[in-house]
């Protein structure tokens, strides 16, 4: 199937900090990127849509300035958690989908944990 | 909005077969999909369903019926291996620039036991 990577695999951060989270589609163009949270044995929650070269959708409940993404090129988008608190902390995943990929399927980073101390 | 639903847990022998139930509600279906995550792991694509029927894929098979907004997932020969959370996804057509997304269910926990 398809592959995404994601970067970094974990961080640890001081509360206040700024954090962010690269994901790459590697062999396929991603006209679409999806940013999910999950929360210890919860199940993924959708935080964000983005397109290629467009503002991202947020999901209701997320705060935009909070949480940056960037979608500046078909293989690259990014997610910046601003001033990050403790609350925070969670395990975020990326997912693409994109040109050339049977059935539209999303296919996922390895996700990034995000510890903020 | 979507209402996804499975179990929460289940737990079979090796070498069994385990059906996972999911039903959804939804006002535009466009797909359903399985994926298989392992504890502190991404989710990793098994199965994808936009008509009504079974795919089989290996020891994996996945069921769906637009009309009763119910899928099923079907393990068999279970292995070790196969313990993990299954995650029934729906997509939703949806407006605008967000296109279709996914909307996931709570997952299902499959323990296998020798």
């Amino acid at each position: 199937g398809a592959v995404v990577s994601q970067h970094p695999s974990w961080v640890i951060c001081k509360s206040g900090t700024s954090v962010k989270i690269e994901c790459r589609s590697l062999d396929f163009q991603a006209t679409t990127m999806f940013w999910y949270r999950q929360f210890p044995k919860q199940s993924l929650m959708l935080m964000a849509t983005s397109n290629e070269g467009s503002k991202a959708t947020y999901e209701q409940g997320v705060e935009k300035d909070k949480f940056l993404i960037n979608h500046a090129s078909l293989t690259l988008s990014t997610l910046t958690v601003t001033s990050a608190h403790p609350e925070d902390s969670s395990f975020y995943i990326c997912s693409a989908r994109g040109q050339g990929v049977p059935g539209e399927t999303q296919y996922f980073g390895p996700g990034t944990r995000l510890l903020v101390l | 909005g979507q209402n996804i639903d499975q179990p929460t847990e289940m737990t079979a022998t090796e070498g069994a077969i385990v059906q996972i139930n999911c039903t959804y509600q939804t006002s535009g279906f466009n797909g359903l999909f399985w994926y298989q995550q392992h504890a502190g792991e991404a989710p990793t694509f098994l199965s994808y369903n936009v008509l009504d029927g079974l795919e089989e894929k290996g020891r994996f098979s996945s069921f769906l019926s637009r009309s009763k907004g119910y899928s099923y997932l079907l393990l068999k020969e279970l292995q070790m291996k196969d313990s993990a959370s299954y995650l029934c996804a729906v997509r939703e057509v949806s407006r605008g620039a967000a296109g279709n997304k996914l909307t996931f269910g709570g997952g299902t926990r499959v323990l296998v036991k020798p």
